[in-house]
């Protein structure tokens, strides 16, 4: 079965600092996508980056960079130059696909980021 | 804003009672999917719908039930409600499952 590994419950970073959300998934199927989501306090579901386990190049949307390391089965998110908006909750998750072409997203337990001024 | 539409965003109901969340996916997608987030479950998948028809089934309860119309909203139906059920419902839709972006929510309250 698919899986989703979170390692770090809760992390914090310095105001305009880089940061590294670790994200580590377990499949056994070729095809598959990776996703990170930001959730604030307020409860909304934030998409901020995908990645194709087909894609040659790491994916990247403004100050957010997925970290992509195929043999090593990870998907780190990499925020650059943190805001003090960037504090919330951050999943990775993955899609699972069946037959048929439907699918499924699985999600890790999530990353608490702070950011200090 | 991600083009995704739920209402209502809170609710507050009694155990026992029965309740609609309603899902307006975003222009052109497809595909609707429901989740659940709670605190000691974390986010748990519940049904996808493509096209109008059911494609896929997870942690789904019995009580709970949902369908997508011709228009492509979907609903979820929860009824016979018990405390464990008071969570954030999520609505998410896509086109083509690389990007699939969720709604804001309806935190459900069963008291």
């Amino acid at each position: 079965a698919q899986k989703i590994t979170q390692t770090q419950p809760g992390m914090f970073v310095q105001e305009k600092e880089a940061v590294t959300l670790d994200c580590t998934y377990d499949t056994s199927d070729p095809s598959y996508g990776l996703f990170w989501y930001k959730q604030p306090s307020s409860g909304e579901m934030i998409f901020l980056i995908y990645q194709g386990s087909y894609d040659q190049q790491n994916a990247t949307e403004g100050r957010y960079s997925l970290n992509f390391q195929k043999a090593r089965k990870s998907a780190n998110l990499v925020i650059s130059a943190s805001q003090l908006g960037d504090s919330a909750m951050y999943f990775c998750a993955m899609r699972e696909v069946f037959s048929g072409g439907y699918n499924k997203l699985i999600f890790g337990a999530g990353t608490r980021l702070a950011v200090h001024p | 804003d991600s083009g995704v539409t739920q209402t209502p965003k809170h609710l507050i109901t009694a155990t026992g009672q029965r309740v609609t969340l309603r899902c307006s996916p975003r222009s052109g997608d497809l595909s609707v999917y429901w989740y659940q987030q709670s605190l000691d479950q974390g986010l748990q998948f519940l049904i996808q719908y493509y096209n109008g028809e059911e494609r896929a089934k997870g942690n789904i309860l019995e009580r709970f039930s949902a369908q997508q119309f011709p228009d492509l909203h979907s609903e979820l139906n929860l009824s016979s409600l018990e405390l464990g059920d008071s969570a954030l419902y999520f609505c998410a839709s896509s086109l083509d499952g690389n990007t699939i972006y969720f709604g804001e929510g309806s935190w459900l309250t069963v008291v």
